[in-house]
């Protein structure tokens, strides 16, 4: 079974412009999250689908950042205009719904590494 | 007060030693609970899952106290492969919103 993947690994980008970030999770996993490491800190949830819906986006930073999942697949992060606080390094993470709407366990990507200069 | 609180280390052992790592958190309406490691520029990867009955995984062993809001972790016979950052992770609520704290770093030398 193929794991979460997320392209690109790596972004450098200037302030000001825009970056997409695509997740594409496990097969069948109805919930998807992104996450976030800035440097220094610890990984904080930004939000979570569950299929194409938005189920939570308490974590989402500021309105710069939009997140779509549409069809309920793959996934985008798209960050416009990029700040230089963006920096860091973006997760995704995906897991099934288990017995009792419960969520199982969540397996992650190996992350997006983002640089603004 | 930080979510979850963890002993940032590095804990520096010897191959074949037995080693704990403890955390506490916050949240009391957390139900669920996971200790995950996370290898240098590499993404976090389940360990195990933390039952309030105590499981046992191989030579790791992880106990939660709800009433103490407490969990620990403890690695016998530390292998070379063991090093790496250990984080304890509870589950937000019903969401299933991971809260990572900073972790604790194990190096374990031969």
């Amino acid at each position: 079974e193929a794991g979460v993947t997320q392209f690109p690994s790596h972004s450098v980008i200037e302030k000001g412009q825009t970056v997409t970030l695509r997740c594409d999770p496990i097969s069948g996993h109805d919930n998807l999250y992104w996450y976030r490491r800035v440097m220094g800190k610890e990984i904080k949830f930004l939000l979570h689908f569950v299929k194409e819906s938005k189920q939570d986006e308490s974590g989402m930073p500021n309105n710069r950042f939009l997140a779509e999942r549409t069809g309920g697949t793959y996934s985008t992060l798209k960050v416009q205009p990029a700040e230089l606080e963006d920096s860091g390094v973006y997760f995704c993470a995906s897991s099934r719904t288990g017995g009792a709407g419960l969520r199982e366990t969540q397996y992650f990507g190996p992350g997006t590494r983002l640089l603004v200069l | 007060r930080k979510e979850v609180e963890q002993d940032p280390g590095p804990f520096n052992v010897p191959e074949g030693a037995t080693v704990a790592f403890n955390c506490t958190y916050s949240n009391s309406a957390s139900q669920s609970f996971f200790w995950y490691r996370q290898d240098c520029r590499k993404e976090p990867k389940l360990l195990m899952s933390v039952y309030s009955s105590g499981n046992e995984d191989g030579r790791f062993t992880a106990q939660l106290n709800r009433a103490s809001q407490y969990i620990s972790l403890l690695i016998r016979d530390s292998k070379l492969s063991d090093s790496a950052t250990y984080l304890c992770v509870p589950v937000r609520g019903s969401q299933g919103n991971l809260i990572f704290g900073k972790g604790t770093k194990l190096s374990v030398k031969p």
